[in-house]
């Protein structure tokens, strides 16, 4: 079945440390995304990809970095730059719009949850 | 700008309809969607609608669009516990890539 898978569910960070989260997806999608969701707020993005070897920054993407080498996989590294990282993580993917009467709505991994300790 | 907007609490009974109410601010949206979030998990796709339609109905949920107040609902009908959730009210907007704005979601609960 095709789906988005992110991993690890659970990681914890010492202060001063980088740590990455994976994404993955076998949708053939060519944009992903993602997201942080911290308790009772909505989502906000980071880093989006429309396409191999580009991504663009969101909202709050200072302290994040991204890189997009395969279609599949669009890999979110926390730097130490990052002062509150504790949050829930979320990595999106979707096809182009493209004007056309087509619904490109987004799917969802199953989320990160990270935890500075 | 760019603004989606939704109450944060909603409380229903078993058994009651729910509906949850969403603002957006871009008229050129072209899709509105409806997403579902349980307890530490991702968002799940409920049902979305295309701009140039009033109602969808899909077996409980019903949504409805008013474009001309930039107004969408989502009711649902027969509110069970395992309706209890987050739902994110989500508008497309244009610019060169599929961009969706998501409201900061509506807290459903659920009680006996």
């Amino acid at each position: 079945d095709g789906g988005i898978t992110q991993s690890p569910k659970y990681l914890f960070r010492k202060e001063g440390q980088n740590v990455t989260l994976s994404c993955e997806q076998n949708l053939n999608h060519d944009a992903m995304y993602w997201y942080r969701q911290d308790p009772g707020q909505g989502l906000r993005l980071i880093y989006y990809s429309q396409i191999v070897n580009d991504f663009q920054k969101g909202d709050i993407a200072e302290g994040y970095s991204v890189s997009r080498e395969k279609k599949e996989s669009f890999p979110l590294t926390v730097t130490s730059a990052q002062k509150n990282p504790t949050a829930f993580y979320l990595c999106a993917s979707s096809n182009h719009g493209t004007g056309h009467q087509d619904n490109y709505g987004y799917t969802f991994g199953s989320g990160t949850r990270l935890t500075v300790v | 700008g760019e603004d989606v907007e939704q109450s944060l609490f909603l409380s229903v009974r078993e058994g009651d309809s729910s509906v949850i109410n969403c603002t957006y601010t871009d008229s050129s949206s072209t899709y509105l969607y409806w997403y579902k979030q349980e307890p530490g998990a991702g968002l799940q796709l409920l049902t979305y609608i295309f701009s140039n339609m009033d109602m969808k109905q899909d077996q409980r949920l019903t949504v409805l669009l008013n474009k001309k107040d930039k107004h969408l609902s989502l009711r649902i009908a027969d509110t069970q516990t395992g309706d209890s959730a987050i739902y994110f009210c989500a508008e497309s907007i244009g610019g060169g890539y599929n961009k969706l704005i998501f409201g900061a979601g509506t807290r459903l609960a659920v009680h006996p």
